[in-house]
């Protein structure tokens, strides 16, 4: 298996732009997650799903940030307008419940506002 | 719910000195632990876990935890560390009841390794 695959991998914005991040899971994983890590706050859990389903989007800092799960190999996270502050990595996770939700991470996007 | 501390920012060490890097988690169940390493520009990977058995877990580069049930701690250790050792490491949690086993994942350890 080729992993958890993101892209892009680096994406350069300007301020009030939507950006579109985009995650493809390990075939079979039943819940996948989305984190934004940043020096000053560390790595934050954003929002999971499982079985497609959102479970958990206390994470999702507010209403510019959504994501989708429209299957089970796709998921998106959507900054609409983004701001300068929303520079930071976000990571894609997948994982196997039966596996105590063991962490495969994908290898990050990395977002720059202007 | 759980939550984990992982109480240096950053351990300094010189090449072939041993380092211990200290994780304490707070839960009121049992928990399953994880110990995930960084490498620059990459994402987290596992480096080794406790789930249940012996408490002394071992990854394939020489790396060791202890589950420490009473003093609710499960620190990383090597006797002698590596240059290519420099790296994040984050020390995870996740409690067995409930069943769903989400991690909360503390804010990280830096391993910085000197010639």
């Amino acid at each position: 298996d080729a992993g958890v695959i993101q892209s892009p991998r680096h994406e350069v914005t300007e301020m009030g732009q939507e950006v579109t991040l985009r995650c493809k899971p390990i075939s079979g994983h039943d819940y996948l997650f989305w984190y934004r890590q940043t020096m000053m706050r560390g790595l934050e859990l954003l929002i999971y799903f499982n079985n497609n389903v959102p479970i958990d989007d206390s994470g999702m800092p507010e209403d510019r940030f959504s994501a989708k799960m429209p299957n089970a190999s796709f998921s998106t996270l959507k900054i609409q307008p983004s701001e300068p502050r929303d520079s930071a990595v976000y990571f894609c996770a997948s994982s196997l419940r039966s596996s105590y939700n063991e962490q495969f991470f994908g290898p990050g996007t990395r977002l720059t506002v202007l | 719910a759980q939550s984990v501390t992982q109480l240096d920012s950053q351990v300094p060490v010189f090449e072939e000195a041993p380092v211990e890097l200290r994780c304490n988690y707070s839960s009121s169940v049992s928990v399953y632990l994880f110990w995930y390493v960084q490498y620059p520009n990459q994402g987290l990977q596992l480096l080794l876990k406790y789930l249940s058995g012996s408490t002394l877990v071992e990854s394939i580069n020489g790396f060791e935890a202890e589950f420490n049930k009473s003093q609710t701690s499960f620190h990383l250790r090597k006797p002698s560390v590596h240059i290519s050792d420099t790296a994040e490491y984050f020390c995870a949690v996740s409690e067995t009841a409930g069943g769903s086993y989400i991690p909360t994942f503390g804010r990280g350890t830096s391993l910085i390794v000197h010639p």
